[in-house]
């Protein structure tokens, strides 16, 4: 098993340049998280998604950020227009079931730099 | 919602040491708490988690202990290697929203 992929694992941008990150979970795995890990607010969940459904959003920043989940093996994550705050590292992770039902696999991150 | 405090942000042991990590959290109906290793550079990883119907867990060095009256729950860490250094991070499930709340994290780092 590959794991979850994700890509690309680095991307630099100028602010107000659209980004697209994407995820591909573990095959089988029906839930789907999206993080965001800073030094400042260290870990913190975005969105998640239960068998292609988005359950919780409340962790997206603002009206810039959408996540997209349009079939079990794929996912999107993108910021319109970027800023140069939104510079971190964002993990996607899967697992078999909801949280705390089963261990969330976390992908390798994309590190994204926005200037 | 949950709350998880993590302490302390940074640790430094001595090699063959113990290393202890606290966490407090809020929501007395949390019931899942796991805790993540992440080396530098690295994607998080579960190395340990807990239910609320047991008060200790282990594996191998390493042990979790959940105290529910007081909502506190500690990672321990006997005999600590050089591998052992990394960010831990604990976390919560919040009941209400399904959803697991991370700790801010400890930086441990392992004195030769």
């Amino acid at each position: 098993d590959a794991g979850v992929i994700q890509s690309p694992r680095h991307e630099v941008t100028e602010m107000g340049q659209e980004v697209t990150l994407r995820c591909k979970p573990i095959s089988g795995h029906n839930s789907l998280f999206w993080y965001r890990q800073t030094m400042m607010r260290g870990l913190e969940l975005l969105i998640y998604f239960n068998n292609n459904v988005p359950i919780d959003d409340s962790g997206m920043p603002e009206d810039r950020f959408s996540a997209k989940m349009p079939n079990a093996s794929f996912s999107t994550l993108k910021i319109q227009p970027s800023e140069p705050r939104d510079s971190a590292v964002y993990f996607c992770a899967s697992s078999l079931g909801p949280q705390g039902i089963s261990e969330q696999y976390f992908g390798p991150g994309t590190r994204l730099t926005v200037t | 919602g949950e709350n998880v405090e993590q302490h302390p942000s940074t640790l430094s042991v001595q090699e063959g040491d113990s290393a202890v990590i606290k966490c407090t959290y809020s929501d007395s109906a949390s019931n899942y708490f796991p805790w993540y290793k992440q080396e530098l550079g690295k994607r998080p990883q579960l190395i340990i988690d807990i239910r609320s119907n047991v008060g200790e867990k282990k594996d191998q060095r390493i042990a979790v202990t959940l105290n529910k009256t007081a909502k506190h729950f500690s990672l321990h860490i006997t005999e600590t290697q050089p591998e052992d250094s990394a960010v831990y991070f604990c976390a919560a499930r919040d009941s209400s929203a399904s959803k697991i709340i991370f700790g801010s994290g400890t930086r441990l780092s392992i004195r030769p």
